[in-house]
């Protein structure tokens, strides 16, 4: 009964391979977002979709690429990966395109690349 | 550009003790600052919101106080409890956008015996 699930929860990679990270929600909630928090647990949003629409695309390098097939999941493909992408990165989702009824986040998905 | 500057970076408090969190923010567009906690290995879960049309929100021993002029808004933890024991974000956002918190940086809390 998991409100926002996040696979795999441990990824560890070498440099120049590509990883996916999948999110569900159950909340019937509309949008949602990949956040990533740095080793100084810095969050900073990458992306967000709000009923399958790209609403905010983040500087992020064009090696990470979200998809959302329904609103009830967010994925999140990453390219080449490069030492700099170890960090945990973390689903969340909302209700309605505005924040005043909070984000619930998943539990994180923590990326090593070696 | 750190648009929401938080304080301190980590703080030991004593059970039963106050603990205080202090953010700042530069955008004067910013209208809802919540405050998120966080455990390790799990992801922030929100604990309590203003808006700055009021200056005091309480929810349990959890206390936002808000400075509109000074832009500023603060955590109190009152009787603070060894299960406290985690980090917490202030955040910031402006209503009728696309959802877009702006995180602190974080505070450690440490509630000791």
């Amino acid at each position: 009964d998991t409100a926002v699930s996040q696979t795999p929860k441990y990824l560890v990679t070498q440099m120049g391979n590509d990883k996916s990270i999948k999110c569900e929600q159950n909340l019937g909630h509309d949008t949602m977002y990949w956040y990533k928090q740095d080793s100084k647990k810095f969050l900073k949003i990458m992306f967000s979709y709000n009923n399958k629409e790209l609403i905010i695309n983040e500087t992020v390098p064009n090696r990470f690429s979200p998809k959302s097939p329904d609103k009830a999941h967010l994925n999140l493909h990453i390219n080449s990966l490069e030492l700099g992408d170890s960090a945990v990165y973390f689903c969340a989702s909302s209700h309605h395109r505005t924040v005043d009824y909070g984000y619930t986040f998943g539990s994180g998905t923590r990326l090593t690349v070696v | 550009q750190q648009q929401v500057k938080q304080s301190p970076q980590s703080l030991i408090v004593q059970k039963g003790g106050i603990s205080i969190i202090n953010c700042a923010y530069e955008n004067t567009a910013f209208d809802y600052f919540p405050w998120y906690q966080q455990f390790p290995g799990k992801g922030p879960a929100l604990l309590i919101a203003i808006r700055p049309d009021v200056s005091e929100k309480k929810e349990g021993r959890f206390t936002i106080s808000f400075n509109k002029s000074a832009k500023q808004f603060s955590l109190h933890i009152m009787d603070s409890q060894p299960g406290d024991s985690a980090t917490y974000f202030c955040a910031a956002s402006i209503s009728g956008t696309a959802s877009k918190l702006t995180f602190g940086t974080g505070t450690r809390l440490q509630v000791t015996l």
